[in-house]
């Protein structure tokens, strides 16, 4: 298995623009987290799903972040618009019995 | 509510020496306890657990953690630092009531110098 999957790796965009993060979780696993981690505030907890269900959305920031799992093998977490202090890594993670594993990250930067 | 807590933002520690990296936890039932390491540009990779049993736990690369209940600690060890062992390194513990929800400590430096 490749692991958990997010694309793009690195992404630039002006502030006011809609951006898309993606994730593929490793097969077979059953709970999905979208994490945000800044030198500032550590690694936080944006939303996790469990079975493509969003169970806590109590860490997503404001209402211009919004994530979606329509299905098992995809996730998406939206920025729209996106500000300059959404700069940030974005990290996905996939578990199954209790054991996280996280992608690589996707490095955000908005100017 | 469920927390952990890595008091040191930062350890240094010489190659061949002993490390420890702290880190106590609070939770309301049984505690589920994870060590993760992040290298530069990557994402976070799995250590070492505690879910029961003996309260030493061997994981990756010859790193151990010790569980100690009455002290709420798990503190990562390892007998002999590496230069590469130089790493981001997260304690978590997973919430018993919600399944898969984790909680991440601030995150520890380490430095290994030659």
């Amino acid at each position: 298995d490749a692991g958990v999957i997010q694309s793009p790796r690195h992404e630039v965009t002006e502030m006011g623009q809609e951006v898309t993060l993606r994730c593929k979780p490793i097969s077979g696993h059953n709970s999905l987290f979208w994490y945000r981690q800044t030198m500032m505030r550590g690694l936080e907890l944006l939303i996790y799903f469990n079975n493509n269900v969003p169970i806590d959305d109590s860490g997503m920031p404001e209402d211009r972040f919004s994530a979606k799992m329509p299905n098992a093998s995809f996730s998406t977490l939206k920025i729209q618009p996106s500000e300059p202090r959404d700069s940030a890594v974005y990290f996905c993670a996939s578990s199954f019995r209790g054991l996280a594993f996280f992608g690589q990250g996707t490095r955000l930067t908005v100017v | 509510a469920q927390s952990v807590a890595q008091p040191e933002d930062q350890v240094n520690v010489a190659e061949g020496n002993p490390l420890t990296v702290k880190c106590t936890y609070s939770v309301s039932g049984n505690p589920y306890l994870f060590w993760y390491v992040q290298y530069p540009n990557r994402g976070l990779q799995f250590l070492l657990k505690y879910i029961t049993g003996d309260n030493l736990v061997k994981g990756s690369y010859g790193f151990e953690a010790e569980f100690n209940k009455s002290q709420t600690s798990f503190h990562l060890k390892k007998p002999s630092a590496l230069v590469s062992d130089s790493a981001l390194y997260f304690c978590a513990v997973r919430d018993g009531g919600n399944f898969n929800k984790f909680y991440f400590g601030s995150g520890t430096k380490l430095n290994v110098k030659p």
